[in-house]
């Protein structure tokens, strides 16, 4: 079945530790996502990707980084920079385009600090 | 700019009662809009989305929701509660032409036997 894959489920990030989260998906999507979701804040956009090899900043994007090799992998990097990184991170994918799709979400990576 | 406001962080209905979610919207140009549902340590699924056309939309598990422009509301409801809607629920909004989809704060609803 098609579908995107985030891991770990559970991470843990020592201060001053850069750390990588994984979003994989088989769905043959353009554009992928990371959101951030904190109690009663909804989610909020880090990063965005529309195409391989190009990627934007969404409302958040301080102290992460991300990279597009491929079309099917999206990886986030928490780095020593965001100092405040306990929160629960989807990943989400859609076909791409300016368009009205919906988007596919995996089920998410809760990361906390020691 | 795009916003959304849902009214209530925190619904509790009794099982087999009315659910009402409350969304509104602020946008410049005609939105798109949606409903995701998440249930605990999970991700977000659609439940239903406006588009163009008819404005009451329905969507899945016997849920849906209407567009009124005029109030800049998509209000969520279901005639009949049951357990199994226990979730938090999402709106959300995206301009036509815009590659950003923007959520609420979203809003927990409990179920009670």
């Amino acid at each position: 079945d098609g579908g995107i894959t985030q891991s770990p489920k559970y991470l843990f990030r020592k201060e001053g530790q850069n750390v990588t989260l994984s979003c994989e998906q088989n769905l043959n999507h353009d554009a992928m996502y990371w959101y951030r979701q904190d109690p009663g804040q909804g989610l909020r956009l880090i990063y965005y990707s529309q195409i391989v090899n190009d990627f934007q900043k969404g409302d958040i994007a301080e102290g992460y980084s991300v990279s597009r090799e491929k079309k099917e992998s999206f990886p986030l990097t928490v780095t020593s920079a965001q100092k405040n990184p306990t929160a629960f991170y989807l990943c989400a994918s859609e076909r791409g385009g300016p368009t009205n799709e919906k988007l596919f979400f995996g089920s998410g990576t809760q990361l906390s600090v020691l | 700019a795009q916003s959304v406001t849902q009214l209530g962080s925190h619904v509790s209905v009794s099982e087999g009662a009315l659910v009402l979610l409350r969304c509104n919207y602020s946008s410049s140009v005609p939105p798109y809009l949606f409903w995701y549902v998440q249930y605990p340590n999970q991700g977000l699924q659609l439940l239903l989305k406006y588009t163009t056309g008819a404005t009451l939309v329905k969507g899945i598990n016997g849920f849906e929701a209407e567009f009124k422009k005029s109030e800049t509301s998509f209000h969520l409801t279901k005639p009949s509660a049951h357990m199994s809607d226990a979730a938090e629920y999402f709106c959300a909004v995206r301009t036509t032409g815009g590659f950003k989809t923007i959520f609420g704060a979203g809003t927990r609803l409990f179920v009670k036997a």
